[in-house]
């Protein structure tokens, strides 16, 4: 069980916006910006889309975009295209000096 | 450009060790943490630990305490990860992790190695 909690899965159809949340505690995304997400696409490792919260590294689209409120993070992607099906994972340093991932959610284009 | 070259796929028995490395090229090696990160098959991302960038400092997840070490050779670039006393449920694709900035991100990541553990 990942110590992160995000939905296992949503969709939407090419040109739509969607959001994937990540709520952890105030041991975690509560307490600090060190909230990071990460695209995985089928046999490749990982890709950082967002860091610290909200920015954006260089050559990711601006379609992405990460916010915070509370013990919630938040992943929004904006006119999705075919090629952002994948799976997604927040991640967030923790109290106990330890990182944490959610346990990621499959994004279907429909 | 910053690269990370890890080792080849693994087939290990139940009860032995294995040891992955991760050869780093395109920066100033020194400057930045490794994550060790695995995956096991059609699982998420499990962070196994963080090696400092002289090497002299390492953090592992409770989870593997006892079980794991981190080294790094800095003459030659490479960063290790040995985990021993390996169980089925050790089967994984590990990443090597390059840490950016002491910000508990990665901006790069190794190809992966795949441990298998069976008997």
């Amino acid at each position: 069980q990942s110590a992160l909690t995000q939905p296992a899965s949503v969709s939407g159809s090419p040109g739509q916006s969607i959001t994937i949340s990540c709520t952890g505690t105030s041991s975690d995304v509560g307490s600090y910006n060190y909230v990071s997400w990460y695209q995985q696409h089928p046999g490749k490792a990982p890709k950082l889309m967002i860091y610290d919260v909200s920015n954006r590294p260089s050559g990711v689209s601006n379609r992405f975009s990460g916010s915070k409120s509370g013990n919630t993070a938040s992943l929004s992607i904006s006119g999705l295209q075919t090629e952002d099906e994948a799976d997604y994972y927040c991640s967030s340093y923790t109290n106990r000096d330890s990182w944490d991932f959610g346990g990621g959610t499959k994004l279907t284009v429909l | 450009q910053v690269q990370l070259v890890q080792s080849g796929a693994e087939v290990k028995k139940p009860g032995a060790s294995v040891k992955v490395s991760c050869k780093a090229t395109g920066y100033t090696f020194t400057s930045n943490h490794m994550h060790w990160v695995r995956q096991a098959p059609g699982q998420g991302l499990e962070w196994m630990g963080i090696i400092s960038p002289s090497g002299d400092s390492t953090t592992y997840a409770q989870k593997f305490q006892g079980r794991v070490t981190m080294t790094r050779d800095t003459s030659t670039r490479t960063d290790y990860m040995e985990l021993s006393s390996l169980k089925s449920e050790d089967t994984a694709v590990y990443y090597c992790a390059r840490d950016l900035a002491g910000s508990w991100t990665v901006d790069y990541w190794g190809q992966g190695t795949l441990v298998i553990v069976s008997s």
